[in-house]
């Protein structure tokens, strides 16, 4: 198994829900990490987990709380979030904390309405 | 602060018509390069990996190479298929990837 795997693929919610957004990879990956893309721009790294403890936090807002419950889950919580959160967030898994290169999910697109 | 800069932003060319995508790095300590397909509302497709000056990686159509501060990726009699964004992005071995803004490149039959 080489695939990072998202779920759902397409989520709208309201500015007053709670949602999550799952990731999970079956390559043995030490690192999984959480990227938002807005379009037309870059990925842009919100978090990292290593060995299953949160080691980057790109100050993200709170309103994002992410989750590793063991080395093939990544978890992204979602709570009272705005209309500018709206974009597409991926996950990504690597097996040497970057050096090898990451291998990416095909993303969950986030619809805030 | 680190920089990674592609270029052109955007191209277009007609099927066939061979040229190349350029992205330079302002860096010390460069850990790796990474060359990634993006088809819109989709995940970064992984391409290739560069580690040192003169390096060289072929896929298909693609060819990638890396000098000490720029990698240029050549692509050769290209199909409309091969219309994506192409984004770079380069390892420092902080265990971030730090991306460029990528090249939205277009193929027309």
């Amino acid at each position: 198994d080489t695939e990072v795997t998202q779920t759902p693929k397409h989520l709208v919610m309201g500015m007053t829900n709670k949602k999550s957004l799952k990731c999970e990879q079956h390559m043995g990956h030490r690192a999984m990490y959480w990227y938002k893309q807005k379009a037309k721009k870059p990925p842009e790294l919100m978090f990292v987990y290593s060995y299953e403890k949160l080691s980057i936090n790109e100050s993200v807002p709170s309103r994002f709380s992410p989750e590793c419950p063991n080395s093939s889950l990544l978890n992204l919580h979602l709570h009272a979030l705005q209309p500018e959160d709206s974009a597409l967030y991926l996950c990504a898994s690597s097996q040497d904390g970057g050096a090898g290169g990451y291998t990416f999910g095909s993303g969950t697109r986030l619809t805030v309405v | 602060e680190d920089q990674v800069t592609q270029s052109p932003e955007a191209l277009r060319l007609q099927e066939g018509e061979s040229s190349s995508l350029n992205c330079s790095y302002t860096v010390s300590g460069l850990r790796g390069l990474f060359w990634y397909r993006q088809d819109p509302g989709k995940g970064p497709e992984f391409l290739f990996t560069l580690y040192s000056a003169g390096e060289e990686k072929e896929k298909e159509r693609l060819k990638a190479t890396l000098t000490k501060k720029e990698s240029f990726l050549h692509i050769t009699a290209p199909k409309p298929e091969d219309s994506a964004t192409y984004l770079c992005a380069v390892f420092f071995g902080n265990e971030k990837l730090t991306f460029g803004t990528g090249t939205r490149l277009t193929i027309i039959p």
